[in-house]
């Protein structure tokens, strides 16, 4: 069964605390693997796309990094205004995405 | 700016009522989405369209329904028929070009309750 899991479900962190949030997933022919921030009320915002094994991408704190069967989002010495909820999908088939649950971070100044 | 417009952002139903729920791109994508989002549950798919004049169920359909008559327009009812509406929806687009691979961009939501 294709599926998606995140962990962990919250985090807390001490701003320039860094830490990795982890997203599994086990779907059958993966075309994609996306990262998205979500704040509380808003919609997903895009951050990241993952395409083989091996592939890495950073932005500003954050890095995202794929192996075959799971993928890391590093993020390195946080601030308060990176609290959000993250959520991993993958693209299996066309127009299919499967979705994690999130892992809601919170960093603490 | 190009983007994805949703409204209402707050939309209050009775039991037994149809509402409709707006959502417009100006980013000239062809595939369009509706997801709904529950606490603690990952996004699940309700309805896409790829092309205009076509759409497809997606996981949760029983009790929605849409139409896409426009490219830029992909408005989403729910009916009296769903038996639990009350969530978050969230329409998202997507242009996959020649590599069926592409990042899903989100318009910021529609909050539904139910009363």
């Amino acid at each position: 069964e294709d599926q998606v899991t995140q962990s962990p479900e919250a985090l807390r962190l001490q701003e320039g605390e860094s830490s990795s949030l982890n997203c599994s997933y086990t779907v059958s022919g993966l075309r994609g693997l996306f990262w998205y921030r979500q704040d509380p009320g808003k919609g997903p915002e895009f951050l990241f796309t993952l395409y083989s094994a091996g592939e890495e991408k950073e932005k500003e704190r954050l890095k995202a990094t794929l192996t075959k069967k799971e993928s890391f989002l590093h993020i390195t010495a946080p601030k308060p205004e990176d609290s959000a909820t993250y959520l991993c999908a993958v693209q299996a088939h066309f127009n299919k995405f499967y979705f994690g649950s999130g892992t809601k971070l919170n960093v603490k100044p | 700016d190009g983007g994805i417009t949703q409204s209402p952002k707050y939309l209050f139903r009775k039991e037994g009522q149809n509402v409709t729920l707006s959502c417009e791109q100006n980013l000239n994508h062809d595939a369009m989405y509706w997801y709904r989002q529950d606490p603690g549950q990952g996004l699940r798919l309700i309805y896409y369209s790829q092309i205009v004049n076509d759409f497809q169920k997606g996981d949760i359909a029983e009790g929605y329904s849409v139409s896409r008559e426009k490219k830029e327009s992909f408005p989403l009812t729910v009916t009296s028929a769903q038996k639990n509406p009350t969530a978050f929806y969230l329409c998202a687009s997507s242009d996959f070009g020649q590599s069926i691979t592409g990042e899903l961009f989100f318009g910021e939501g529609s909050r539904l309750t139910v009363l």
